[in-house]
Formats: structure tokens, C-alpha cells, sequence
């Protein structure tokens, strides 16, 4: 089944705490995002991958740092978490550029107290 | 730059009644613009998206929308509202010479039975 997936699903940390939320679609697909939704703000795009070594910010990438190693694959590295990216993660796939529909994954929703 | 507005965070119709969900973009360019849904607790799922083909596009679920260049709008509608429409809706627009895309802040559709 063609599908983005995101692990965990659900995460509680503490200020300062490195993590890793993962990301990997099976669509061979070029093209990846991340994304934060934020009640009132709706999706804000976060980090983005045209290509493997290929990333670029997107509107919030203050405190985020992304890889892009293989083609399936885009993990979200947070440092040092902080209570405000306390918020709803999806990760999503596109076949080329965004001009193209997006495939989202399930959503990682983040807890940093 | 682009923006995308979507009038009315929350929308409510009664089953049966005619759903409009407004959205309008600001491009410099002649824009991609797609309508997202998100079911409660999922990510999002492509709805209906507008490539500068025809101007009135068909989407999944009697959903369509279309675009107004005039108007600078992309407004969702369906003929008849269902149970099963209660969703976030979204609106996003997309440069075609770049990889960035942006999302509106996200319309509550709630039907009343």
C-alpha cells in the first residue's frame, strides 16, 4: 500500500531533550515536507526536500534541523526542544514539486513541557 | 509573495443544504491552487487541485471548485452536504517556479442534522 508513515504517532518530552521524529514513503517519490499545524495557523511548511542531499527552510524552521540520506526518507531532528513546538506534525510526499498533490503521513502530535 | 485567505474559520450547514467554503489567494503569477480535507485525527487528503486546465474542477466526493481569476478566489461547494463532510477543510496555492507551497489556516465544516 502506498503510504507516508511517521513514527511515533505521539511524543511527550522535556525542554532540552534531543528527538527524532521519522518519516518514510514507499511512493518513490522525490519530493518532501514537513509541516507543523497549529490551531489559528493552520499548515505552516517547516522544512523542505527537491531530492536526496537536496533541503531547503520553509517559513518556520527556526529550531528544526532535517536530513535527507536516502530517498524514502526525512526525518525531523529537534536539538533542543522547547514548549513552543509543542504542536501537530505531518510529514508528506509529492511525486516531483509542489505543484504536484501531496501525500501526507499519519501526524506526530508533540508534547514539550 | 503568495497568501491564501479562507473566510470563516468555522462553517455550519444543515444536512442537505448547499456547503461554500470560500478561499482567496494572492499569486503573482498564475498559481496551482488544491482544497485539502483533514478527518478528524488523520492527515490530510487531496480534495480537488486546479493546474490552469479548465477553470471549474471536479474533485472526489461531489466537491468542486472553481477558479476566478478575476476574483483572485478558488471556493469549494457541494450540492448537497452529507454527515460525513465534518472536516477541516484547506486551502493552499502553490508557485509553479518554486517548491514552497502555502496553506490557509483551515475552515471547520460542521453538519447539522
Amino acid at each position: 500500500e502506498a503510504q507516508v508513515t511517521q513514527n511515533p504517532r505521539y511524543l511527550i518530552t522535556v525542554t532540552g531533550k534531543k528527538l527524532t521524529v521519522t518519516c518514510s514513503q514507499n511512493m518513490n517519490h522525490e519530493y518532501m515536507s514537513w509541516y507543523r499545524q497549529d490551531p489559528g495557523l493552520g499548515l505552516r511548511q517547516i522544512y523542505y526536500s527537491m531530492n536526496v542531499e537536496v533541503t531547503d527552510k520553509g517559513d518556520v524552521p527556526e529550531g528544526y534541523k532535517v536530513s535527507r540520506k536516502e530517498k524514502r526518507n526525512f526525518p525531523l531532528i529537534l536539538e533542543s526542544p522547547s514548549p513552543n513546538q509543542t504542536s501537530l506534525y505531518f510529514c508528506a510526499s509529492s511525486p516531483r514539486r509542489t505543484t504536484y498533490e501531496q501525500y501526507f503521513g499519519p501526524g506526530t502530535r508533540l508534547t514539550v513541557t | 509573495a503568495q497568501s491564501v485567505t479562507q473566510l470563516g474559520s468555522h462553517v455550519s450547514v444543515s444536512e442537505g443544504a448547499l456547503v461554500l467554503l470560500r478561499c482567496n489567494y494572492s499569486s503573482s503569477v498564475p498559481p496551482y491552487l488544491f482544497w485539502y480535507v483533514q478527518y478528524p485525527n488523520q492527515g490530510l487528503q487531496l480534495l480537488l487541485k486546479y493546474t490552469s486546465a479548465a477553470t471549474l474542477v471536479k474533485g472526489i466526493n461531489d466537491f468542486e471548485a472553481e477558479f476566478k481569476k478575476s476574483e483572485t478566489s478558488f471556493h469549494l461547494t457541494k450540492p448537497s452536504a452529507h454527515m460525513s463532510d465534518a472536516a477541516e477543510y484547506f486551502c493552499a496555492v502553490s508557485d509553479p517556479r518554486d517548491d514552497k507551497i502555502i496553506f490557509g489556516k483551515g475552515t471547520r465544516l460542521h453538519i447539522l442534522p
